[in-house]
């Protein structure tokens, strides 16, 4: 089955600097890769995603970029907030479907410093 | 207001003993799922069902039972509970046209002592 690392699994960045979360997958199958925000107290929330017909993918200050020949794909948060400060989740997933069976990386939590 | 219901959302149990953690959704998706989250494992899936009486294994299914009677529902059971199955339990509800987005619950925290 698929396996998902993550890392970091703690990250700080000072207030306004830039945070990079590396994921790598085992699946050469995998052709959806999305990302997930969970704040304190409640679920996973979706943010961005990347599906494997494309290299790069931008949400105002949220990018994510995939290396399919590495199996990497990765999250870049520019301009850092305090809202942004959370624990994220990648996943990948080859269901028929989609997304029906996701495999998700450990987490990595992400602390802003103001 | 859209959303993923679970209750309860916090238990506390013993061995042994029989429970059920609901989940409901209001937006008549067909794809349901259940994730439970550990500390350094990140989520593993359960089980998932793509529409009434339509379900089937994730990653962790053992000790666990579900059903899909219902669209909206899609019940968790534990009939023998064990301690290590104390973890967060996670709920998600997606439509299968959009099963990029997955909907999360607000979570239930599970103690088996």
């Amino acid at each position: 089955g698929e396996n998902v690392e993550q890392h970091p699994s703690t990250l700080s960045v000072q207030e306004g600097d830039s945070a990079v979360i590396k994921c790598t997958y085992s699946d050469s199958a995998s052709n959806y890769f999305p990302w997930y925000k969970q704040e304190l107290g409640k679920g996973p929330q979706l943010i961005i995603d990347i599906r494997s017909n494309v290299g790069e993918k931008k949400d105002q200050r949220i990018a994510v970029t995939l290396n399919k020949t590495a199996k990497h794909f990765s999250l870049h948060i520019t301009e850092t907030q305090p809202e942004d400060s959370a624990v994220y989740f990648c996943a990948a997933t080859s269901g028929v479907f989609g997304n029906e069976k996701l495999t998700f990386g450990t987490g990595t939590r992400l602390t802003i410093i103001p | 207001e859209a959303q993923v219901t679970q209750n309860p959302r916090y238990l506390i149990t013993v061995t042994g003993k029989k429970l059920t953690v609901t989940c409901s959704q209001n937006m008549n998706h067909e794809y349901m799922s259940w994730y439970r989250q550990d500390p350094g494992l990140g989520l593993r899936q359960i089980y998932y069902s793509m529409n009434v009486e339509v379900t089937d294994k994730g990653d962790v299914p053992e000790g666990y039972k579900v059903s899909r009677k219902e669209k909206r529902n899609f019940p968790l059971i534990l009939e023998s509970p064990s301690p290590n199955q104390t973890s967060l339990y996670f709920c998600a509800s997606s439509a299968l046209t959009t099963l990029n987005e997955q909907f999360f619950g607000p979570g239930t925290r599970l103690t088996v002592l």
